[in-house]
């Protein structure tokens, strides 16, 4: 089954840093740009970052920029996301999403949590 | 920034019904827009792409339609399983952005 699964959310003081990861089980991963998407609890989606197949080109949302870091290993099948200066606004539930440049997210993990508060 | 609304922000229908869901995005994104369906805890899934194109497995009484800056979302005969959250998103133009979601609840 073709799947992606997030792990390393956690509570992080404001300020604070914590690194997510994903890992693809059952596509070819180093085909396929990749991104992470935020849900704020209640709240709608949000495109964070995203990064192409070879991971030199990258990008972010104004929200994050200077922030947050990802970055991809594709013999581990692995996308990252370095998330630093955390505030009390980037408590979301992240998830990993196949897609970036070229068209729609086609796959979705399950998400893993980020809350950050003192 | 495209920013994308949709309407309604809720809709009620009954089960069988045909309900329909719009977004407008504040400048043209092409047909470069996806719909997406999620339940309560789980992620988002793929419906739509290209504005009309159904993504694998996705039943027929999905369809889309629009371009430009005007989009809609039919479910021709609403199943119990497709009571949910309904999102737009264009990926014509950075960042990639969302609408806020019309939820379609039972009447």
């Amino acid at each position: 089954e073709v799947q992606l699964v997030e792990s390393g959310g956690g509570v992080i003081r404001p300020g604070g840093s914590l690194r997510l990861s994903c890992v693809d089980s059952g596509f070819t991963f180093d085909d396929y740009g990749m991104s992470w998407v935020r849900q704020a609890p209640g709240k709608g989606l949000e495109w964070v970052s995203g990064i192409n197949r070879n991971g030199d080109n990258t990008g972010y949302a104004d929200f994050v920029k200077g922030r947050f870091t990802i970055s991809r290993d594709n013999a581990k099948k692995s996308l990252f996301l370095q998330m630093n200066s955390l505030r009390a606004e980037d408590t979301a539930l992240y998830y990993c999403a196949r897609g970036y440049i070229n068209g729609p997210f086609d796959l979705w993990g399950q998400g893993t949590m980020v809350t950050v508060s003192s | 920034e495209a920013v994308m609304t949709q309407y309604p922000a809720t809709l009620s229908v009954s089960p069988g019904e045909r309900a329909t869901l719009s977004c407008r995005a504040s400048q043209s994104v092409s047909s470069n827009l996806a719909w997406y369906q999620q339940k309560p805890g789980r992620a988002p899934r793929l419906l739509i792409y290209g504005a009309s194109t159904r993504a694998t497995a996705i039943p027929a009484r999905f369809s889309g339609s629009g371009s430009g800056t005007e989009f809609t979302l039919t479910i021709s005969s609403l199943q119990f399983e497709d009571f949910a959250v309904y999102y737009c998103q264009q990926y014509n133009n950075w960042p990639r952005t969302f609408g806020q979601g019309t939820k379609v609840e039972i009447k």
